[in-house]
């Protein structure tokens, strides 16, 4: 069974600043999906970034880009020029690329934005 | 567009009850899931859904249950509630297997 660890309960980073959040995970396949979730006070689930794993190309979505290093099988979230309104629970999940959609997340990083 | 909409969004119950919590999907999204998050256990999968058929079900004992009707919408039910079973629902929706699943806010069931 894949498994997903997120070695970081808490982060805090200052407003601009760049912070990174790390995620490895264990699988035995070759195609598979990662993601990011943000989960605010709100506790709606937001995707933030999302990689396949035959893609050797690093996904980017404005501020937010990963490090996926797939022989290391780690998947690190890279924020940059921090905002307030990323101040939340991230994510990271995993997804076999074929058969089920399930989703097999971390447990968590806090992430604190200091202004 | 509509995202994700999960109803109630608060559910008090009794010890005993059951209760059934409701998710309408984004509009042609006909993959569903459903997860339980709770602060010890953290997100973890309970159903999928495609096309009214289950494809997958989590490691959860017989009492929960789920369905999807013909419309995409699903509803999972929760019968003889534990105190244990007080969870944040959440609701998830795909429009294909290449797409990250878009959530709900979720139900908060406290189980009294």
């Amino acid at each position: 069974a894949q498994t997903v660890t997120q070695s970081q309960p808490e982060m805090s980073v200052q407003e601009a600043e760049t912070v990174t959040l790390s995620c490895t995970y264990d699988t035995s396949e070759s195609d598979y999906y990662l993601f990011w979730y943000k989960q605010p006070p709100s506790r709606q689930m937001i995707l933030v970034i999302r990689q396949e794993a035959y893609k050797q190309q690093n996904a980017t979505e404005n501020r937010f880009s990963v490090n996926f290093q797939k022989a290391a099988k780690s998947f690190s979230l890279k924020i940059s020029d921090s905002q307030l309104g990323d101040a939340a629970m991230y994510f990271c999940a995993y997804r076999s690329a074929g058969g089920s959609e399930k989703l097999v997340f971390g447990k968590g990083t806090k992430l604190t934005v200091n202004p | 567009k509509a995202g994700v909409t999960q109803t109630p969004r608060y559910l008090i119950k009794t010890r005993g009850q059951q209760v059934t919590l409701s998710c309408s999907p984004i509009s042609g999204h006909r993959s569903v899931s459903w997860y339980q998050q709770t602060p010890g256990q953290g997100l973890q999968f309970l159903f999928e859904y495609f096309s009214e058929t289950q494809r997958n079900k989590g490691n959860f004992p017989g009492r929960f249950s789920g369905r999807q009707f013909s419309n995409s919408r699903s509803e999972m039910n929760v019968s003889t509630l534990e105190l244990g079973d007080s969870a944040l629902y959440l609701c998830a929706s795909s429009p294909g297997p290449e797409d990250g699943y878009t959530f709900g806010s979720g139900t908060r069931l406290t189980v009294v």
